[in-house]
C-alpha cells in the first residue's frame, strides 16, 4: 500500500462544476502540500497546510490531522483548471501521490 | 521569485551513454532533490544533497549517480542510460519546513 493515496486518478467535469480531490496518507507529517502539474511539466505548489483550511481564489485545502487525511476543494472550475494535482505528505521527506488527473470541459 | 533551471527540456540518448542532467537555483537553498515521474507511480526521489558536498540516496538510486560542487548547482548522472530510465526527471530545492519549488523538468528519451 502506498503511503499517500489520492483518488479518483482521473476526474472530468463540466465548466462551473465544484470538484473534490482526496487524499490519504498513513505516515506522520509536518505538513501537507498540494501541487499542480500542467501539461509540460512544471509543478507549483498550491498549498502547505498542517491544521484546518486555507483558502487561494477558487481553490480551498482542508486537513485532518486525526483521519490523515486532505481534500482539494475547486469552485466554479474552469477548462484552466486542467492539470494533474498531486498531493504529498511532508515530514522533511517528501511522499507523493500518484496524482489526479482533472479535465473541466467548456 | 525562485527560479529552478534545467539543462534541458528534452532529451534523447542511446542505451550505455553516460547522460547528465543539470539543476541550478537562484535562492541560496541548502536542500536539492531530483526525482524521477513515470505515469501511475508519481514521484519518486532518486537523490537529494542538503549541503555542498553532500548527498543522499533516495528511494531508487540504483543506476544514478550525483554531484553538488556549489550551493546552487545538483547535478544527475545516469553512468550508462538504459531504456528503464526513459523517464520525466524534475529537480526541486526548498528551505527547511518550506515549500518546494520545482524546475520545468527533462524528458529524457533513452532508445
Amino acid at each position: 500500500k502506498n503511503e499517500v493515496e489520492q483518488s479518483p486518478q482521473n476526474l472530468t467535469a463540466q465548466e462551473g462544476e465544484f470538484i473534490t480531490i482526496n487524499c490519504s496518507y498513513s505516515v506522520g507529517i509536518s505538513a501537507l502540500h498540494w501541487l499542480q502539474q500542467h501539461p509540460g511539466g512544471g509543478i507549483v505548489s498550491l498549498f502547505m497546510l498542517s491544521s484546518g483550511k486555507k483558502k487561494h481564489g477558487r481553490l480551498i485545502a482542508t486537513i485532518n490531522i486525526q483521519e490523515k487525511h486532505s481534500s482539494l476543494h475547486i469552485t466554479a472550475s474552469h477548462p484552466r483548471d486542467s492539470a494533474v494535482y498531486i498531493c504529498a505528505a511532508d515530514n522533511n521527506d517528501m511522499r507523493f501521490g500518484a496524482g489526479t488527473r482533472l479535465t473541466v470541459k467548456p | 521569485d525562485v527560479k529552478v533551471t534545467q539543462s534541458s527540456r528534452y532529451l534523447v540518448k542511446r542505451t550505455g551513454e553516460k547522460v547528465f542532467l543539470e539543476c541550478v537555483q537562484d535562492m541560496d537553498h541548502e536542500n536539492m532533490f531530483w526525482y524521477r515521474q513515470d505515469p501511475g507511480l508519481g514521484l519518486r526521489l532518486i537523490y537529494f544533497s542538503y549541503d555542498v558536498k553532500m548527498k543522499e540516496k533516495g528511494d531508487i538510486p540504483e543506476g544514478y549517480s550525483v554531484s553538488r560542487e556549489k550551493k546552487e548547482r545538483f547535478s544527475l548522472i545516469l553512468e550508462s542510460a538504459s531504456t528503464n530510465q526513459t523517464s520525466m526527471y524534475l529537480c526541486a530545492t526548498r528551505r527547511p519546513t518550506d515549500t518546494q519549488y520545482f524546475g520545468p523538468g527533462t524528458r529524457l528519451t533513452v532508445l
